[in-house]
């Protein structure tokens, strides 16, 4: 039962345009939202949250957008770079707990 | 030190073998994570102290996945008689107050 669903297992961007990465989810009780940024071999690390009750927030070139309704998330990277290439995972929590759920990512290539 | 570190980096054992897998937390972190990743998925969720105590063990597998941390530093997962489907990456991640958890670079175990 995958509860964070990211339906795009890559995408390929050229440099300079904007990188839209999307993400589902299915439990009603994730209030809090997380994208994770993985290069080989190395850990996966933060990139951007969201508050369920928030629609938007956006950090630099990072923009996430949620709608609840939908229970749906994107990561909107724009202008993407090359260094933007990497696995990008979703993760989600509940109220009241730290644990988190990931999706299965999806592989971003920027080319030049 | 500066990040999480977790020792070994790589782990070859034979199936029926015991394993420890360490992870050092940042200093100063109260909340420490395991979690598993295997090829072409997200990390999974084993477990979660909060200081010295298990605070949510709901992702370990079975009986044979054990972890500690006496001192509330420190940690260690254990594995007893391990199996072929035991590889995996196994990360560890800690975390002060809120969601901005860092993870470390995993130890890659291989069950031959």
């Amino acid at each position: 039962d995958q509860q964070v669903k990211q339906n795009s297992p890559s995408l390929s961007v050229q440099e300079g345009r904007i990188s839209i990465l999307n993400c589902d989810y299915t439990n009603s009780m994730f209030d809090y939202f997380l994208w994770y940024k993985k290069y080989p071999a190395e850990g996966p690390t933060f990139l951007i949250s969201i508050s369920s009750i928030k629609d938007k927030n956006e950090d630099g070139r990072f923009t996430v957008f949620l709608n609840k309704s939908a229970k749906h998330l994107s990561l909107h990277i724009v202008p993407s770079q090359p260094g933007d290439s990497a696995v990008y995972f979703c993760a989600a929590s509940a109220y009241n707990t730290d644990k988190l759920i990931f999706g299965t990512g999806t592989r971003l290539q920027v080319f030049p | 030190g500066a990040g999480v570190s977790q020792t070994p980096s790589n782990k070859v054992t034979e199936k029926g073998k015991y394993v420890e897998l360490r992870c050092d937390p940042i200093s100063g972190h109260t909340a420490l994570y395991w979690y598993r990743q295997s090829l072409g998925q997200g990390p999974e969720f084993l477990i979660y102290f909060q200081g010295t105590g298990a605070a949510d063990d709901s992702g370990l597998p079975n009986d044979r996945f054990f972890a500690v941390r006496p001192e509330g530093s420190v940690s260690t997962l254990k594995i007893q008689r391990t199996e072929r489907g035991d590889s995996a990456v196994y990360l560890c991640a800690s975390g002060g107050q809120g969601y901005g958890y860092t993870f470390g670079s995993g130890t890659r175990l291989t069950v031959v």
